[in-house]
């Protein structure tokens, strides 16, 4: 079974400044998808950026990139020019590219943002 | 947009009662889910649906059934429900069915209900 590891139950930053959210997996497939969702405070669980297994090039959008490191099994999330908006709890997912459920995602336990003014 | 509702934003029960919570979306999407999130286990996943009264149960499907009579509904059950069941519960929908698993068709989630049992 997969698993989905976030070390850091909290992590903050200052408005403007960068910040990375560590998210490592445990999987046995070579195809795969992996996920950052953003769950702002009392607001819906939204997707922020995802990344195919097969693609070596890192995701990025817009303020919001990855650092995909396969081998390693490692996937983590650069905020950019943090806002704060920003402010959120994140949640890294991974879903297989087989049929093994319809789309099962397995979530990490996730990483509350906190952005300081 | 995509819209995912749940019935309540909170919930209070008894232990022993029977809950339903409820979720509707309204994108004719073919899947749905649903999610218990608890502080530092991050979401787990129940049952999920991937077609009208289909069903297959999901990591943590013990005390919890689930009822899909019409598409854009998805109900979850707490046949009895229990005080370790108290949690924040969200619903979620993707578009495709089982022929199609791209990384596009992402999960659009549901506001959260948050139930305690007492």
């Amino acid at each position: 079974a997969q698993t989905v590891t976030q070390s850091q139950p909290e992590m903050s930053v200052q408005e403007a400044e960068t910040v990375t959210l560590s998210c490592t997996y445990d999987t046995s497939e070579s195809d795969y998808y992996l996920f950052w969702y953003k769950q702002p405070p009392s607001r819906q669980m939204i997707l922020v950026i995802r990344q195919e297994a097969y693609k070596q090039q890192n995701a990025t959008e817009n303020r919001f990139s990855v650092n995909f490191q396969k081998a390693a099994k490692s996937f983590s999330l650069k905020i950019s020019d943090s806002q704060l908006g920003d402010a959120a709890m994140y949640f890294c997912a991974y879903r297989s590219s087989f049929y093994q459920g319809a789309q099962k995602l397995v979530f990490g336990q996730g990483t509350r943002l906190t952005i300081n003014p | 947009d995509v819209k995912v509702t749940q019935s309540s934003r909170y919930l209070v029960k008894r232990t022993g009662e029977k809950v339903f919570l409820e979720c509707v979306q309204d994108m004719d999407h073919e899947n749905m889910f649903w999610y218990r999130q608890d502080p530092g286990l991050g979401l787990r996943l129940i049952y999920f649906s991937y077609d009208v009264k289909m069903k297959e149960k999901g990591d943590i499907p013990e005390g919890y059934s689930v009822s899909r009579e019409k598409k854009e509904r998805f109900s979850l059950i707490l046949e009895s429900a229990s005080t370790n069941q108290t949690s924040m519960y969200l619903c979620a929908s993707s578009l495709e069915g089982q022929g199609f698993r791209g990384p596009e068709d992402e999960q659009y989630f549901g506001p959260g209900t948050r139930l305690t049992v007492t």
